[in-house]
């Protein structure tokens, strides 16, 4: 089944406890992004990448880091994380050359994040 | 700078009433792309539809359909004779790439959509 994984599903950290959420897509997509849901807020984009080792920021990268050395997975890794980066946390992925050449995107379960 | 614009936070109906939801849109480029996302309260996000910026043919899928003008920078969606399955968040998302292919994500805030039965 062509399936976006996220985990964990549900995280509660503390305030400066390195975490990582993790990503993994089995469609052999090369476009992969994060995005963060907040009440009133929308989805926001965090990173997105176009492919292996090729990354780039969106409009809320403060905080977060992402790597891609494999084109499967994509993790989200949050240094010091801190109660502002309480979230919900949605990745996907997307055929082709991405979005913004029209291809839509196919999202993971999400991870719901709180950090206290 | 990409923006995107759905005024109605929460909008109710009553089955069978249709319901449009409203999408405005702000970008720079000549060429870029929007897309309509529901998101039921399972959680999960599924791809509605897609436009280019060179495509204003309506669109009819079924009992939404979808009217995209350039002149107005809208691209509204209409449920016509709405049922409880409809009951959503809907989210339209605007995406661009410039000529270093830069592509960048933008979404509205959402439409929550609640159909009483």
């Amino acid at each position: 089944e062509a399936q976006v994984t996220q985990n964990p599903r549900y995280l509660i950290t503390v305030t400066g406890k390195k975490l990582t959420v993790t990503c993994s897509q089995n469609m052999n997509h090369e476009y992969m992004s994060w995005y963060r849901q907040d009440p009133g807020l929308g989805l926001r984009q965090i990173y997105y990448s176009m492919n292996v080792e090729v990354t780039d920021k969106g409009d809320v990268p403060e905080g977060y880091k992402v790597s891609r050395k494999e084109k499967r997975n994509f993790p989200l890794i949050l240094e010091s994380p801190s109660p502002n980066q309480t979230s919900l946390y949605f990745c996907a992925s997307s055929n082709g050359g991405g979005p913004g050449w029209g291809y839509e995107q196919y999202f993971g379960p999400g991870t719901r994040l709180t950090v206290t | 700078a990409q923006k995107v614009t759905q005024a109605q936070t929460e909008i109710s109906v009553v089955e069978k009433e249709d319901v449009t939801l409203d999408c405005v849109y702000e970008t720079r480029d000549t060429t870029y792309y929007l897309f309509w996302y529901k998101q039921p309260p399972s959680g999960e996000l599924v791809f509605l539809i897609r436009r280019n910026s060179f495509d204003e043919q309506n669109e009819i899928s079924g009992r939404y359909s979808w009217n995209f003008q350039k002149s107005t920078s809208s691209f509204n969606f209409t449920i016509t004779a709405s049922q409880v399955v409809d009951s959503a968040v809907y989210f339209c998302a605007l995406t661009g790439t410039n000529s270093g292919g830069y592509q960048k994500v933008t979404f509205g805030t959402g439409t929550k959509l609640q159909v009483i039965p």
